[in-house]
């Protein structure tokens, strides 16, 4: 169970277009859910927090504009990267909480590989 | 299928040393990690091992075998605010990374 899926999983795109991408939690309703971005061998740096039905609660230095954030149900979270450029090329991770499964926990999805060229 | 066997639950006592075992099954291998997350916050790197052997890194060191599909992350000198889940991953053929449930580590005084 608390399974976690990403789409797509690698993504190519030229400078100034957006990419979205969803997170979608399988088998539980997710109620919170988290977008990360890594860089090689570096620590998940946390982007936003979502909560289904309101806005989401973005880190300091990250741009909400850029970073657009969609919680609309309980198994669904989009992140849309607007007007993307080579320095936006990462990994991005989410992951989602449930209060019914362990309130602590956070399940993680496979990543989505964006390029930028 | 893919899969990463992890202990649910280890406890420890302060000073001593703990061993989290994970093994997995994959498709293809581009390296295996090692995060720490304490409740509440964003998980933390801790090791990447591609090649088999042993990284120490301080009072942490990760072992990797590929050809058994076994890692283990070693914590020496327990210290209390070592407290936290530890989440192995590994790296598929496809640079997707499939994740561990995660180890809660509970250390005692």
């Amino acid at each position: 169970g608390a399974v976690v899926s990403q789409h797509p999983s690698w993504v190519i795109c030229k400078s100034g277009t957006s990419v979205k991408i969803e997170c979608r939690s399988l088998d539980f309703q997710a109620t919170t859910m988290f977008w990360y971005r890594q860089f090689p061998k570096q620590s998940l740096m946390l982007m936003a927090t979502s909560n289904e039905g309101s806005k989401a609660t973005y880190e300091q230095g990250v741009e909400k504009d850029k970073f657009l954030i969609n919680h609309a149900s309980l198994t669904l979270s989009t992140l849309t990267v607007t007007s993307a450029h080579p320095e936006d090329s990462s990994f991005y991770i989410c992951s989602a909480r449930s209060p019914w499964q362990d309130q602590e926990t956070q399940y993680f999805g496979p990543g989505t590989r964006l390029l930028v060229l | 299928g893919q899969n990463i066997d992890q202990p649910t639950e280890m406890t420890a006592t302060e000073g001593a040393i703990v061993q989290i075992n994970c093994t997995y099954q994959t498709s293809g291998f581009n390296g295996l990690f090692w995060y720490q997350q304490h409740a509440g916050e964003a998980p933390t790197f801790l090791s990447y091992n591609v090649l088999d052997g042993l990284e120490e890194k301080g009072r942490f060191s990760s072992f990797l075998s590929r050809s058994k599909g076994y890692s283990y992350l070693l914590l020496k000198e327990l210290q209390m605010k070592d407290s936290a889940s530890y989440l192995c991953a590994v790296m598929d053929s496809n640079y997707q990374l499939i994740w561990g449930a995660g180890t809660k580590l509970i250390i005692k005084p």
